[in-house]
């Protein structure tokens, strides 16, 4: 099955600096990319996603990257806001109709 | 997301008790999940169903039991073969596997 690993575990940055979020996946037919954002005790929710015929997508501050071949993704974060601070998790998936896996999160903190 | 909800928000378990946390959408949403969190972890899948009376067990499915009678609903039954029951619990919705998943609020279960 799908095996989602997510580095860094924590990252803290300084207001208005970049945050990088990066995540590897194992089964070369995952197709989707979620990311979701989790603030403390609340939901995840779904901040962008990309499909596997895509290798960027852009959201205002939000951009994912998609490397197929290495089987890897990432979130960028610019311009980060202390309202950023959040737990951030990546998954893969949608093979077949298969689930996607989430990776275990990281802790973003932006510091003032 | 106001088309999921669950309930109740905190859940209080004594020793040898099931419990039952309930999940609905009004999404029109065929499949549907449970996940559990531990505290700073990440999102681990316990049962999921991707059309009405049929579902398949997650990664940590022993001590836990689901239904699916109606499209709308996905009923969780903490059982008390389920030893360490205190943990965060999500319910998702997607209209299908490889298609975004919308969260409830969570569920809250302690043990007494």
């Amino acid at each position: 099955g799908e095996n989602v690993e997510q580095h860094p575990s924590t990252l803290s940055v300084q207001e208005g600096d970049s945050a990088v979020i990066k995540c590897t996946y194992s089964d070369s037919a995952s197709n989707y990319f979620p990311w979701y954002k989790q603030e403390l005790g609340k939901r995840p929710q779904l901040i962008i996603d990309i499909r596997s015929n895509v290798g960027e997508k852009k959201d205002q501050r939000i951009a994912v990257t998609l490397n197929k071949t290495a089987k890897h993704f990432s979130l960028h974060i610019t311009e980060t806001q202390p309202e950023d601070s959040a737990v951030y998790f990546c998954a893969a998936g949608g093979a077949g109709g298969q689930n996607f896996v989430f990776g275990p999160g990281t802790r973003l903190s932006v510091l003032p | 997301d106001g088309g999921i909800t669950q309930s109740p928000k905190y859940l209080f378990r004594k020793e040898g008790q099931n419990v039952t946390l309930s999940c609905e959408q009004n999404l029109n949403h065929d499949a549907m999940y449970w996940y559990r969190q531990d505290p700073g972890q990440g999102l681990r899948l316990i049962y999921y169903s991707q059309i009405v009376n049929d579902f398949q067990k997650g990664d940590i499915a022993e001590g836990y039991s689901v239904s699916r009678e109606k499209k709308e609903s996905f009923p969780l039954t903490v059982t008390s073969a389920q030893k360490n029951p205190t943990a965060f619990y999500l319910c998702a919705s997607s209209s299908r596997a490889d298609q975004p998943q919308h969260f409830g609020d969570g569920t809250r279960l302690s043990i007494l």
